[in-house]
């Protein structure tokens, strides 16, 4: 079974201050991306990785950034956390040449 | 940019009762992907349709694939209480995915 994991379910911090959220896969998928999901705008892609040291940008970049230094590991940076980035993350992986997603848990961010 | 849009958005229905949810693109899709997601919980990979007309079921199930490949459809027979949560379809074009906003079903018992 695939297995994605993430550093945090609830996370509370405060505006200005950096945000890492950290996202782990351990079925060795090339594919990574980070979602934010938000009552009545369901999904939305921020940035997502082919490979290691590549980043693309989503939907939804500004504010975020990415590091992708592993292949296992996808993170997401919010350099200044302000509260409209208050929101759920969802980190995904696939494997190259499919589709199919395989979600983490999810983080809960709230930003006071 | 390449939306999927899906109604309803809430369907309440009592126990025992079908539930049709329905995903519709202005352009021709690759395939379209169906994603569940319970209540507190995160998406989960149901199915992938990929031919034109396709109709796949699993058991209560039954998703298909327009002719046209520009919508789609997942219907649920004889809900249950366990069918509770959003149902996503989602479009993906050059690896990267777009998922509709969701139909949420809730079921009465």
């Amino acid at each position: 079974d695939v297995k994605v994991t993430q550093s945090s379910r609830y996370l509370v911090k405060r505006t200005g201050e950096k945000v890492f959220l950290e996202c782990v896969q351990d079925m060795d998928h090339e594919n990574m991306f980070w979602y934010r999901q938000d009552p009545g705008l369901g999904l939305r892609l921020i940035y997502f990785s082919y490979d290691v040291k590549m980043k693309e940008k989503g939907d939804i970049p500004e504010g975020y950034s990415v590091s992708r230094e592993k292949k296992e590991r996808f993170s997401l940076i919010l350099e200044s956390a302000s509260t409209n980035q208050t929101s759920m993350y969802l980190c995904a992986s696939v494997r190259r040449g499919t589709d199919t997603q395989y979600f983490g848990p999810g983080t809960r961010l709230t930003v006071l | 940019g390449q939306q999927v849009m899906q109604i309803p958005q809430y369907q309440h229905v009592q126990e025992g009762e079908d539930f049709t949810t329905y995903c519709n693109s202005s352009t021709t899709l690759s395939n379209i992907q169906w994603y569940k997601q319970r209540p507190g919980g995160h998406p989960v990979f149901l199915i992938q349709l990929v031919k034109s007309g396709e109709v796949k079921k699993q058991k209560r199930l039954t998703f298909q694939f327009g002719e046209a490949k520009k919508n789609s459809s997942l219907h649920i027979t004889a809900t249950q209480t366990t069918d509770v949560g959003t149902y996503f379809c989602v479009r993906t074009n050059a690896g990267k995915s777009t998922f509709g906003d969701g139909t949420t079903l809730t079921v009465k018992p």
